[in-house]
């Protein structure tokens, strides 16, 4: 299966700063997609990364809260923009394998801490 | 509205014991579900999905049209099943999660 890579794994961040996160696969995927996975909550998809075209988005996330890019078929990048502690969370990119193209391998996560 | 529904929070079950995780999904159309899983400090990972009909690490979980339910179980549970559980359904090109349960094994 593929093998996701995260960066940065872990990070504390001021109040009104932004940060990048990057998630680079070893191979070419079809799908990317960004997830947040706050304390006691569920797993909530943020977006969908699509390959040379803009991210397409879940109700309640926007653009300019989180830009997204994906240059190629192997890399994404996902922008926590003007941080709030409600920001605070782990983010996590996955990717879309198996039979049917409907398994998602995660990457191990980014920890996101707004002060 | 699609969803997924996992009402514990918390299941502390003890060794050896059978262990039930509760999932109910809302779905117009026919559902593809998945169970995930989380070890401690390890990635989240597939346990299983309804379509292999496949039992994993002893665990399995059978769709239930009727009653829109797909539970996970396992007939002895083991100190190593402790982790976090992910009942999730696909919805178009999109997988959606419950809110998780954490399984506790009790020695």
């Amino acid at each position: 299966s593929a093998v996701i890579s995260q960066k940065p794994s872990r990070d504390i961040c001021q109040r009104g700063t932004s940060l990048t996160i990057q998630c680079q696969v070893d191979s070419q995927v079809t799908m990317m997609f960004w997830y947040r996975q706050q304390p006691g909550q569920s797993l909530t998809l943020i977006a969908t990364a699509n390959q040379g075209s803009e991210a397409t988005y879940e109700s309640g996330f926007v653009i300019d809260k989180f830009p997204i890019s994906r240059p190629n078929l192997t890399f994404s990048t996902l922008t926590v923009s003007n941080m709030s502690p409600e920001d605070s969370s782990i983010y996590l990119c996955s990717v879309v394998e198996g039979p049917g193209a409907n398994v998602l391998t995660f990457g191990a996560g980014s920890r996101l801490t707004v002060l | 509205a699609q969803r997924v529904t996992q009402p514990e929070k918390l299941l502390s079950v003890f060794k050896g014991a059978p262990v039930e995780l509760k999932c109910n999904y809302s779905y117009s159309g026919s559902p593809e579900l998945f169970w995930y899983v989380q070890y401690s400090r390890q990635r989240l990972q597939l346990l299983l999905r309804h379509i292999s009909r496949e039992s994993i690490k002893g665990f399995t979980a059978d769709l239930n049209k009727g009653e829109t339910s797909f539970h996970l179980k396992k007939p002895f549970a083991q100190e190593e099943d402790s982790a976090m559980y992910y009942c999730a359904l696909r919805n178009g090109d999109k997988i959606i999660f419950g809110k998780g349960t954490r399984l506790h094994i009790l020695p």
